[in-house]
């Protein structure tokens, strides 16, 4: 059974760059993938931010980017705010209409 | 505007049935797939599987595959996900969410989640 992997927790500085990963455990994430990532806050709804690897949605700030980062996708946010402390989770389009969420990783902006 | 409106929670007992609901407003039903999505309590996101209403085709994730059945209404443009036998482990938020066109690569609209408890 195919595994996406993330980064269980991350943390960055207010206005710093982070970079979150999205992996397989099994070969490379490519744009055959689809990948898109969302963000969720506690008691919300996710919401998307990066599709097609780095496609903001509608609305997404400009700080948020995709891009693939050697064998995984990755979500970069470029001048962190205090509103991005959430959680992220990778969509992984698989095959026949299947996909796959990663674990999610936990940002703490701090 | 793209809308999707999920049924209320539901407090239901060990082996009871259950059927919730996303009714989609603000596109056309037919020519987007609806996926549904659980998050169990503290948990990450898990895909459940995906519907597309125009001609109710449906994938299923192997991991949820018999657990659950995934329909659709397409003459009141609404969504389902049902079980016919509730287990205390299918505590959870369950949403739906639209996906993209002809294929199912990515959500862009997420409904507000339905909080499904089984206990006795």
């Amino acid at each position: 059974q195919t595994v996406v992997t993330q980064e269980p927790s991350f943390s960055v500085s207010p206005g710093g760059t982070v970079t979150l990963t999205c992996g397989l455990t099994s070969g490379s994430v490519s744009t055959s993938y689809y990948p898109s990532w969302y963000q969720q806050t506690p008691g919300q709804a996710p919401r998307t931010l990066i599709y097609s690897t780095n496609t903001r949605s509608s609305g997404v700030p400009d700080r948020f980017s995709g891009s693939l980062l050697g064998n995984k996708a990755a979500l970069t946010i470029t001048g962190a705010q205090a509103d991005d402390d959430s959680d992220y989770y990778c969509l992984l389009y698989l095959d026949s209409g299947i996909s796959v969420f990663g674990g999610g990783t936990k940002l703490t902006v701090l | 505007e793209v809308q999707l409106v999920q049924s209320g929670a539901e407090v239901k007992e060990p082996g009871e049935s259950l059927k919730i609901s996303c009714k989609g407003s603000g596109y056309i039903f037919t020519n987007y797939w609806i996926g549904w999505v659980r998050q169990m309590p503290g948990k990450g996101l898990e895909w459940l599987g995906i519907i597309y209403p125009g001609d109710s085709d449906t994938r299923y994730s192997p991991s949820f595959q018999g657990q659950v059945t995934i329909s659709v209404d397409k003459s009141i443009s609404t969504a389902y996900l049902q079980w016919s036998g509730l287990k205390a482990s299918d505590t959870a938020i369950y949403y739906c969410a639209r996906s993209s066109g002809s294929y199912p690569y990515y959500f862009d609209s997420w409904g507000q989640g339905t909080l499904v408890t089984v206990s006795s």
